[in-house]
């Protein structure tokens, strides 16, 4: 079955406090993706990778990292989390022609 | 102003009608256009996909793109309750670029 898997599904954590939410894909696909959905602003790319070692920012890329060590796994890292990335966080991934495309089930993560 | 507009909504029609949902957008390099459905607590779900402009149709589902007028279209012919979703449109300037969502639009379906 095609998946792309999030951990955690829910996190609360503290102003400051490294945190990583890790994503990952079954299909092989070469293109994955973060985005953070907030209220009345749809969804919003953070970064994406085009293949391994390969990522680049989207719109809202301030705040975080992702790595690409593997084509599966494209992992987010918040080193200093702050009160203003409290949202809703989808991974997703797709094939090349981009006619595949997958999210994962969300992370809601709070910053207190 | 945003590359990326769309009607917020909440859009009500009874079951049966027809459905339009459209996105206006800025960036004449987009080639890509994309409609996904969300469910509430869900994550996004690909609906259509379509390159550079003109119509393409997949069951009940119908999406359009007018290039010259940076304007894109989904209709839902045959509207049922399960319809009822957020319907976000996205495009990109290529396969492998970054991809710009509009903001979304609340569809509900009334019985």
């Amino acid at each position: 079955e095609a998946q792309v898997t999030q951990n955690p599904r829910y996190l609360i954590t503290v102003t400051g406090k490294k945190l990583t939410v890790t994503c990952s894909q079954n299909m092989n696909h070469e293109y994955m993706s973060w985005y953070r959905q907030d209220p009345g602003l749809g969804l919003r790319q953070i970064y994406y990778s085009m293949n391994v070692e390969v990522t680049d920012k989207g719109d809202v890329p301030e705040g975080y990292k992702v790595s690409r060590k593997e084509k599966r796994n494209f992992p987010l890292i918040l080193e200093s989390p702050s009160p203003n990335q409290t949202s809703l966080y989808f991974c997703a991934s797709k094939s090349r022609g981009g006619e595949t495309q997958y999210f994962g089930p969300g992370t809601r993560l709070l910053v207190l | 102003q945003k590359e990326v507009e769309q009607d917020p909504g909440p859009l009500s029609v009874p079951e049966g009608a027809i459905v339009s949902l459209n996105c206006t957008y800025s960036n004449s390099a987009f080639q890509y256009f994309m409609w996904y459905r969300q469910y509430s607590r869900k994550g996004p779900e690909l609906l259509m996909y379509t390159y550079s402009s003109g119509n393409k149709e997949d069951g009940r589902f119908t999406a359009q793109v007018d290039k010259s007028s940076k304007y894109i279209s989904l209709f839902i012919r045959d509207s049922q309750p399960s319809d009822s979703a957020t319907y976000l449109c996205a495009m990109s300037e290529s396969s492998a670029s970054k991809i710009i969502f509009g903001s979304g639009t609340r569809l509900s379906i009334r019985p």
